[in-house]
């Protein structure tokens, strides 16, 4: 009963391809968030949404557009991937202060 | 302009000791501190939090200490266990109507409690 998940874990594709990332959520919560983690090891916060509307927008290239069907659901769409989106990605949700992730999508740019 | 710090990228410590990670932030709006632990492969686990209206919060072997005026927070852990071996992150943010704003991380530090 895994409370945020995403799918897939490990995603190798070629720059210039379109791809996603899936999130879902079982907990009932209010808010979703993705964040990147680089090679130096920062997690930085890309989106948030909550109750389906975008809330946070950090300072993210237009590529990347986050897409939420319903309140348990936050997808991570990639355009024209680059080398330098080669990262963990982390979904995220959260009811009030604690924010609970998922187990991370590490996606490889080549 | 790294608003969280975390200065030891590494801590080891043997088992039955104390193990003291720190952690520094510069923003004086922050009013909400968490500490999260992250095993290889998975996705950061909330341990523990602390609002700026604390100085102390406990939860069995863990506890977080937040000095305001140092903007500087710490994270105990007492015993440590092999178990605990993992990298710790540092986050704060301002809350607005009750809930949590952003979270902005430290870089981590990582703990190895050696048996």
């Amino acid at each position: 009963d895994t409370a945020v998940s995403q799918t897939p874990k490990y995603l190798v594709t070629q720059m210039g391809n379109d791809k996603s990332i899936k999130c879902e959520q079982n907990l009932g919560h209010d808010t979703m968030y993705w964040y990147k983690q680089d090679s130096k090891k920062f997690l930085k916060i890309m989106f948030s949404y909550n109750n389906k509307e975008l809330i946070i927008n950090e300072t993210v290239p237009n590529r990347f557009s986050p897409k939420s069907p319903d309140k348990a659901h936050l997808n991570l769409h990639i355009n024209s991937l680059e080398l330098g989106d080669s990262a963990v990605y982390f979904c995220a949700s959260s009811h009030r202060n604690e924010q609970y992730f998922g187990p991370g999508t590490r996606l490889t740019v080549t | 302009d790294q608003q969280v710090k975390q200065n030891s990228p590494s801590l080891s410590v043997q088992e039955g000791r104390i193990s003291i990670l720190n952690c520094d932030y510069t923003n004086s709006m922050f009013d909400y501190f968490l500490w999260y632990k992250k095993y290889p492969a998975e996705g950061p686990t909330f341990l523990i939090s602390i609002s700026s209206i604390k100085d102390k919060n406990e939860d069995g072997r863990f506890t977080v200490f937040l000095n305001k005026s140092a903007k500087h927070l710490s994270l105990h852990i007492v015993p440590s266990q092999p178990g605990d071996s993992a990298v710790y992150f540092c986050a704060a943010s301002i809350r607005t109507g009750g809930s949590q704003g952003n979270l902005i991380f430290g870089k981590g530090t990582k703990l190895s409690v050696k048996p």
